[in-house]
């Protein structure tokens, strides 16, 4: 059974500092990587892709990808209120994506 | 960009009754997605269609969803004899196909089932 894991939080932030957010996933041969952030009752939205080991920024968002240890995980820089959400991961299967249950981020004013 | 359609927004329904979602997926984006899910849960793989082709569906699905693509644009998803289990935000989502790295998934806005 092919297995995405992040921690459920909710993990809590000031406003202003970096959020980490975590991912580990279980199939080696995984080859695409994507960060969904979703709202309250809304569906997910895409944050960031990402293909090959190291880093990759687009403004506040930077995802970073390790294929030898199996994760990947999110960081947002400069924090906002906006940004609290559940952020998802997910892993290319084949056709599909399989998914993480999510972590939720709450950012303190 | 329209973006992914989904009708209708929320469904409230008794048991036992059938419902019927539809799909209008980004126009150029051959690949059409449907997830179901509940509260503190990832989506969870419904069924996948590649066109007008359904390439697969989900093991856990019962026999009473089943859902189409006729033309391989817009697509329909259908629950029978509805069970108050089957209350979810069913979403669907649409991507291009077309070798490796895969192409993101882009999600419409769900259909909330209440099923009472």
């Amino acid at each position: 059974q092919k297995e995405v894991e992040q921690n459920s939080g909710p993990l809590s932030v000031p406003e202003g500092a970096i959020a980490s957010l975590n991912c580990t996933y279980s199939d080696r041969g995984s080859q695409s990587f994507f960060w969904y952030r979703q709202y309250s009752g809304k569906s997910p939205e895409l944050i960031m892709s990402i293909y090959s080991n190291g880093d990759k920024e687009d403004g506040r968002f930077t995802a970073q990808l390790n294929k030898a240890s199996q994760y990947v995980s999110l960081l947002i820089r400069d924090s906002q209120p906006s940004d609290s959400a559940t952020y998802l991961c997910a892993v290319n299967e084949n056709y599909q994506l399989i998914w993480g249950a999510g972590t939720k981020l709450i950012i303190k004013p | 960009d329209t973006g992914v359609s989904q009708n209708p927004r929320h469904k409230i329904t008794k048991r036992g009754q059938n419902v019927t979602f539809r799909c209008d997926p980004i126009s150029e984006h051959n690949r059409l997605y449907w997830y179901r899910q509940t509260l503190g849960q990832g989506p969870e793989f419904l069924t996948y269609f590649q066109n007008e082709a359904q390439l697969e569906k989900s093991r856990l699905l019962s026999d009473r969803f089943s859902a189409e693509r006729p033309k391989g644009s817009f697509s329909t998803l259908e629950i029978q004899r509805t069970e108050q289990g089957d209350s979810a935000m069913y979403l669907c989502a649409s991507s291009l196909s077309g070798g490796q790295p895969n192409s993101p998934l882009h999600f419409g806005n769900g259909t909330r089932l209440t099923v009472t």
